[in-house]
């Protein structure tokens, strides 16, 4: 079946400016979760969601990062007035429950110029 | 506090040579377990994992990892690596199986593979 999807694989952004990232679940899982890996390090958690509802976002480094997960499928990440450093490769990833395995998907980069 | 460590930033190895990649985990409880690959463009794939059960578990293409609690380890090994396991390499923990939550990856290894 489809794996985890996330759009656009690109996207470049000046300075200021606002971005959505949206990642499609596994169809089925309840758990999503958002991650950011910047060059040469490993993913760092961002936020986990059960259903609509953020089980957990204390990895959202600052109010300008957002997440919503509407009807409990699809979500979308939201950063306002992005920073140069808010360039990295952001992954989602789903599962089946809370406490399954993870799928993740190929990731969005985001470039801040 | 929760980490990770992965020791080695970049091995290189032979190809038909063993492998031996370490990690080692500080964590509250006996955690769940992961190794993951990620090759260049691509997205995570996992190898394998552990929660409980036999210390040495199996995974896809060749590889293996043992848990060691009192060295609070889960080292990835393959007896002999072949030149498409170049890649990055991952190594995660997250809460017992069935709690839900975050996983914690660990810096990452680069493999390069030497004809």
């Amino acid at each position: 079946g489809a794996g985890v999807s996330q759009t656009p694989s690109n996207k470049v952004t000046e300075k200021g400016k606002y971005v959505e990232l949206r990642c499609d679940p596994i169809s089925g899982h309840t758990a999503l979760y958002w991650y950011r890996q910047s060059l040469g390090q490993g993913p760092e958690f961002l936020i986990y969601f059960q259903g609509t509802g953020a089980a957990d976002d204390s990895g959202l480094p600052n109010d300008r990062f957002f997440a919503v997960r509407p009807e409990g499928s699809v979500s979308t990440l939201k950063i306002q007035r992005t920073e140069r450093g808010d360039s990295a490769v952001y992954l989602c990833a789903s599962s089946r429950s809370g406490g399954d395995e993870q799928f993740f998907g190929p990731g969005t980069r985001l470039t801040v110029l | 506090a929760q980490s990770v460590t992965q020791p080695d930033i970049h091995i290189t190895v032979s190809e038909g040579a063993s492998l031996e990649l370490r990690c080692n985990y500080s964590y509250g409880a006996t955690p769940y377990l992961f190794w993951y690959v990620q090759s260049p463009g691509q997205g995570l794939q996992l190898l394998l994992k552990y929660f409980s059960g036999d210390t040495l578990v199996q995974g896809i293409k060749g590889f293996e990892a043992e848990f060691k609690r009192s060295q609070s380890s889960f080292n990835l090994r393959k007896p002999s690596v072949h030149w498409s396991d170049a890649a990055e390499y991952f190594c995660a923990v997250g809460p017992p199986y069935n709690q839900g939550g975050k996983l914690i990856f660990g810096q990452g290894t680069e493999l390069s593979v030497k004809p």
